[in-house]
């Protein structure tokens, strides 16, 4: 049981690629998140989807988009990478979204150059 | 606005010292409350949670926190911490609503000196 997996681990790009990160989890779960992480700043939503089939911008959605595959997988896509996207991204996942509880994933380290 | 505060961005402590780690929320209604652990290069970890019931909360590691409506805080605190604690720690809100959105605070660095 992995639970939360990530891919990939580490990714460095120039400014204006594209890339998708991958997230996919095993525990059924319905609703799932990413999360971008930045030194002070904590942790902030970009995106979320509360079951299959439905997604919904977070807080910090600008410059991201993303689709949620099947239930399994959550992808975040990055159309034109900018130096302000450099983070840490989690992804995470919940049994419901009005389960409290989120699982979180090993994450992404982003540098846009 | 909704907004969880932890004011101390970086604890310092020996060894076998008592720690607290402050966190305050702002006022709602209903409330759900929690603590990750974030060890280096890792993901996040659910440390304790406080959905409703006893206001002192146990968790892992020897990890305890007490929930506080009248203050509006939730601060963490352990006994005697280890080398091994040193991690970030972020305290995280859900207020009641339809979704299940946690909003993190800024974290704080605990740092356990031998």
């Amino acid at each position: 049981n992995a639970g939360v997996t990530q891919t990939p681990k580490f990714q460095v790009l120039k400014t204006g690629q594209s890339m998708t990160l991958q997230c996919a989890q095993d525990m059924n779960h319905n609703s799932m998140y990413w999360y971008r992480q930045d030194p002070g700043m904590g942790l902030r939503l970009i995106y979320y989807s509360a079951s299959e089939g439905t997604t919904d911008k977070g807080e910090v959605p600008n410059g991201y988009n993303v689709s949620r595959l099947n239930k399994r997988e959550f992808s975040l896509r990055l159309e034109s990478a900018a130096p302000s996207q450099t983070s840490v991204y989690f992804c995470a996942s919940s049994p419901s979204d009005r389960t409290y509880e989120q699982y979180f994933g090993p994450g992404t380290r982003l540098t846009v150059t | 606005a909704q907004s969880v505060t932890q004011l101390d961005s970086q604890v310092p402590v020996f060894e076998e010292a008592p720690v607290e780690l402050r966190c305050n929320y702002s006022s709602s209604v209903s409330v759900y409350l929690f603590w990750y652990v974030q060890y280096p290069n890792q993901g996040l970890q659910l440390l304790l949670k406080y959905l409703s019931g006893s206001t002192l909360v146990k968790g892992i590691n020897g990890f305890e926190a007490e929930f506080n409506k009248s203050q509006t805080s939730f601060h963490l605190r352990k006994p005697s911490v280890h080398i091994s604690d040193t991690a970030e720690y972020f305290c995280a809100v859900k207020y009641g609503g339809a979704t299940n959105k946690l909003i993190f605070g800024t974290g704080t660095l605990l740092a356990v000196q031998p």
